[in-house]
């Protein structure tokens, strides 16, 4: 069974500060990797998807990576802003890939 | 401009009461989804449709009702079995079938016991 895990829970950095968050998957047999930003109360909004064959995808400050050997894709944003405050998921396909395993997420707060 | 509608933003339900969220997209995709978000738990399946008057149960379906008449229509009913309803319900779709296309969400319902 894929489990998806994103560590840290909660992360607090000034503003500017380049930062990376971290996802990993216990079953490398991906076909893709998705990240999602979620504002307080509203539904995801999908970032970057990045296809097993690839191994970065970039849009705008966002840069994500992936490593299907080590089981783990990182969320680099650049110089960060208060408006990137929010939380960030990843997700993978599974289940004969008919479903999406979702990471419990990481909270990001960028204090001004 | 495209999108999936979740209505209502809120909602309330009683004991025993069996109630309805609704989810409608134009953008013509083939599947959808609806999840179940409590929080620290991140987002857990509860029924999944790749096609119209097709549907299959996801990892928490119990007490959870859903219908696919329509390929733009995926309404989600709560029944009273389900005894923890109170959580954040997404719906969610992506263009063709299977989980290897984006996925695209609405803004949610946030259902609460009264």
């Amino acid at each position: 069974k894929q489990e998806v895990t994103q560590i840290p829970a909660a992360l607090s950095v000034p503003e500017g500060e380049n930062l990376v968050l971290n996802c990993s998957f216990t079953d490398s047999a991906i076909y893709n990797l998705q990240w999602f930003r979620q504002d307080p109360g509203k539904g995801l909004t999908s970032l970057l998807l990045i296809q097993s064959s690839q191994r970065e995808q970039t849009s705008g400050r966002l840069n994500a990576s992936l490593d299907k050997s080590s089981g783990r894709s990182t969320l680099y944003i650049a110089a960060s802003q208060p408006g990137d405050s929010a939380t960030y998921l990843c997700a993978v396909p599974s289940g004969g890939y008919q479903k999406v395993t979702f990471g419990t997420g990481t909270k990001l707060q960028v204090i001004p | 401009d495209g999108g999936i509608t979740q209505s209502p933003k809120y909602l309330f339900r009683k004991e025993g009461q069996n109630v309805t969220l609704s989810c409608e997209q134009n953008l013509n995709h083939d599947a959808m989804y609806w999840y179940r978000q409590d929080p620290g738990q991140g987002l857990r399946l509860i029924y999944y449709s790749q096609i119209v008057n097709d549907f299959q149960k996801g990892d928490i379906a119990e007490g959870y009702s859903v219908s696919r008449e329509k390929k733009e229509s995926f309404p989600l009913t709560v029944t009273s079995a389900q005894k923890n309803p109170t959580a954040f319900y997404l719906c969610a779709s992506s263009i063709g079938q299977g989980a290897l296309q984006p996925q695209h969400f609405g803004d949610g319902t946030r259902l609460s016991i009264l």
